[in-house]
């Protein structure tokens, strides 16, 4: 069975700071990985995704994450974080084999101090 | 281009009371899904669809039932509301299994 974990629950951090948000996952097999962000009484959107290729993967709002296979992570980074970036990040993973489906882990809640 | 949209936004049920969520996607997707997110938990599925006329169990299925008689289409029904599912509902949809999983705004359910 596959698994997420975010060891980070909160990450408090001053503005224009850099940041890395950690995700480790367990999977018997290759995976597909995703970090979602909620802003707050919103919904998640998708940050960015790896499926194969580059295991630097560049997405929206100037973050980018790395794969890293003999470590099983999916770190999440960014140079300088803006007040803007104050969200909950949710790291997801699936095997894509068989009826697995997306499962998330537990979040970060990332808090921007001016 | 609407998304997915869910209603309601929000609503207190009694024990024991019945109610459907709604949600509704205008992308054409075929996969949609219902989750339910608890603090300290994160995401959890709770059934998903293949696509018109089709419904699979998910991570966390008891309580819950659904239907997909649309495409566009996804309801959520709790026959017999208890606390324990006292909870904020997202839906989401995506084009196929592991494209980008569009989410709605969520609906905020408190049973008393």
């Amino acid at each position: 069975a596959q698994s997420v974990t975010q060891l980070d629950s909160q990450v408090p951090v001053f503005e224009e700071a850099p940041v890395e948000l950690r995700c480790n996952y367990s999977s018997s097999v290759s995976v597909y990985l995703f970090w979602y962000v909620q802003y707050p009484n919103q919904g998640l959107q998708l940050l960015l995704k790896y499926l194969s290729g580059s295991t630097l993967v560049k997405g929206i709002n100037g973050f980018e994450a790395e794969f890293n296979k003999s470590q099983t992570s999916f770190h999440l980074r960014k140079p300088s974080v803006h007040i803007s970036d104050t969200a909950e990040y949710f790291c997801a993973v699936t095997s894509g084999f068989g009826n697995e489906k997306l499962t998330f882990g537990t979040g970060t809640r990332l808090t921007i101090i001016p | 281009n609407a998304g997915v949209t869910q209603t309601p936004k929000f609503r207190v049920l009694k024990t024991g009371q019945s109610m459907t969520l709604l949600c509704a996607q205008d992308m054409n997707h075929e996969y949609m899904y219902w989750y339910r997110q608890d603090p300290g938990m994160g995401l959890r599925l709770i059934h998903y669809s293949v696509g018109e006329g089709t419904t699979a169990k998910g991570e966390v299925p008891d309580g819950y039932n659904v239907s997909r008689l649309k495409k566009q289409n996804f309801l959520l029904g709790l026959e017999s509301a208890a606390p324990s599912q006292t909870s904020v509902y997202f839906c989401a949809s995506s084009k196929r299994e592991y494209n980008e999983q569009f989410f709605g705004p969520g609906t905020r359910l408190t049973v008393l």
